[in-house]
């Protein structure tokens, strides 16, 4: 199985665009989150969902929105793209909605440069 | 506030064993995870511990006291392809992972 998959891989994206990042996975799993990763800081969440239909905020929402239309897809919007938004992202998933101890499996990331 | 704290990076030699420290706050504990992180990929899961205690997996190992809240990972008989970032994440009370920022391992032949 392909577990999680991300598209694109990478991205240069000019200030003021927008863009989806594209996050499927076929492991059936209840939970979803999007985070990015910098340069010496910790994986940060930006926002989640427990179950299709639901969504919810993380660490650092702002300038992002995300939609969970199915079980399957996961997708993040970024509306107008700013330089600080330059990072790596990870899309993850993980079974009973992220409680006790499920493992997170990580996507190969995209990695976003914004100019 | 929520933090972890990890050391930056260690380097070890090759058959050596390492240990890498992680002390936790967090609203709340539900666990304590390990990831591993080889540069331009994703982390992968190692392991996860939420009773105080040493789990043992193979050459590694993750040991866990909550009322100090710290924990370690502990590798054993290091190859080379043990290089790289390994990530500590303690779950919150809403069962959202909190992450360190890495500690990035060194193996020296």
């Amino acid at each position: 199985t392909a577990g999680i998959t991300q598209a694109p891989t990478s991205q240069i994206l000019a200030a003021g665009r927008s863009m989806t990042l594209r996050c499927t996975q076929d492991m059936r799993h209840n939970a979803m989150y999007w985070y990015r990763q910098d340069l010496g800081l910790g994986l940060r969440l930006i926002h989640y969902s427990n179950t299709a239909g639901t969504t919810g905020k993380g660490e650092v929402p702002d300038g992002y929105s995300v939609s969970r239309a199915n079980t399957d897809d996961f997708p993040l919007t970024l509306a107008s793209a700013v330089p600080s938004q330059t990072s790596v992202y990870f899309c993850a998933s993980s079974d009973g909605g992220g409680q006790g101890g499920n493992e997170q499996f990580f996507g190969p990331g995209t990695r976003l440069t914004v100019l | 506030g929520q933090n972890i704290d990890q050391p930056t990076e260690m380097t070890a030699t090759e058959g050596a064993i390492v240990q890498i420290n992680c002390t936790y706050q967090t609203s709340g504990f539900n666990g304590l995870f390990w990831y591993q992180q080889h540069a331009g990929e994703a982390p992968t899961f190692l392991s996860y511990n939420v009773l105080d205690g040493l789990e043992e997996k193979g050459r590694f190992s993750s040991f866990l006291s909550r009322s100090k809240g710290y924990s370690y990972l502990l590798l054993k008989e290091l190859q080379m392809k043990d290089s790289a970032s390994y990530l500590c994440a303690g779950m919150d009370s809403n069962y959202q992972l909190i992450w360190g920022a890495g500690t990035k391992l060194i193996i020296k032949p």
